[in-house]
């Protein structure tokens, strides 16, 4: 099963910020990859998907990039409604895997 | 609008089973994969199993293989969860997902709360 490796655990970040999330597979995945947002006690909410495309409806400030084993998550100009847990997915094969969520937090 | 509303949860013993139902409505059903993912308190999530449109193909994560079913109904625009022999570590929040073929999960039911314990 392919393993997945997000980085950092915790983001401790100001309204503003530009931040980055990463994650890291352990085989290649083509750019199968999607990008969640999760806030406590709700549903993840889908961002991207297919490595960069960005899903209907959400904020240009979120953009996905990569391919292969490394992908990233970037969030340019973070705003107070950003603040929550993102996961990563690979869709590759017929085994998907989450990585582990990454949470970003008020500095 | 999209929803997913799942229903089925509760408490049941180590060992037991317990039937998880999700009604979709406002997407045509039968063209999406359905999926479901759990969440266990205060962790990450994970993928555990997922249907095609036609229920001809069929995956699970290790942790739920041969003891969990997924299946769907087109008609019912429903997708169920059968869970036997379940375990404490099965605990969790278990959220089904509308699917594209491409693998990424669009729609996310609020998910329902299973727990096991004795």
């Amino acid at each position: 099963d392919v393993q997945m490796t997000q980085s950092p655990s915790t983001l401790s970040a100001s309204v503003g910020d530009r931040v980055t999330i990463t994650c890291r597979a352990s085989q290649s995945v083509g750019s199968w990859m999607a990008w969640y947002q999760q806030k406590p006690g709700k549903a993840p909410k889908l961002l991207i998907y297919k490595a960069s495309t960005l899903e209907s409806g959400v904020p240009s400030r979120f953009s996905g990039s990569g391919s292969g084993t490394e992908f990233t998550l970037t969030i340019t100009g973070l705003q107070p409604d950003d603040f929550a847990t993102y996961y990563c997915q690979q869709y590759d094969n017929y085994s998907w895997t989450f990585g582990q969520g990454t949470k970003v937090e008020i500095k | 609008q999209v929803q997913l509303a799942e229903s089925g949860g509760g408490v049941v013993k180590p060992g037991g089973s317990l039937r998880l139902s999700c009604e979709a409505s406002g997407f045509t059903f039968s063209d999406y994969y359905m999926t479901w993912s759990r969440q266990a308190p205060g962790k990450g999530l994970e993928w555990i199993s997922y249907i095609s449109t036609n229920s001809l193909k069929i995956y699970y994560a290790d942790s739920v293989k041969g003891r969990f079913t997924i299946s769907r109904d087109n008609v019912k625009n429903s997708v169920y969860l059968q869970m036997n022999t379940l375990r404490a570590e099965d605990t969790a929040v278990y959220y089904c997902g509308g699917v594209p073929r491409s693998g990424y999960t669009k729609y996310w039911g609020q998910g329902v709360l299973v727990t096991v314990s004795s």
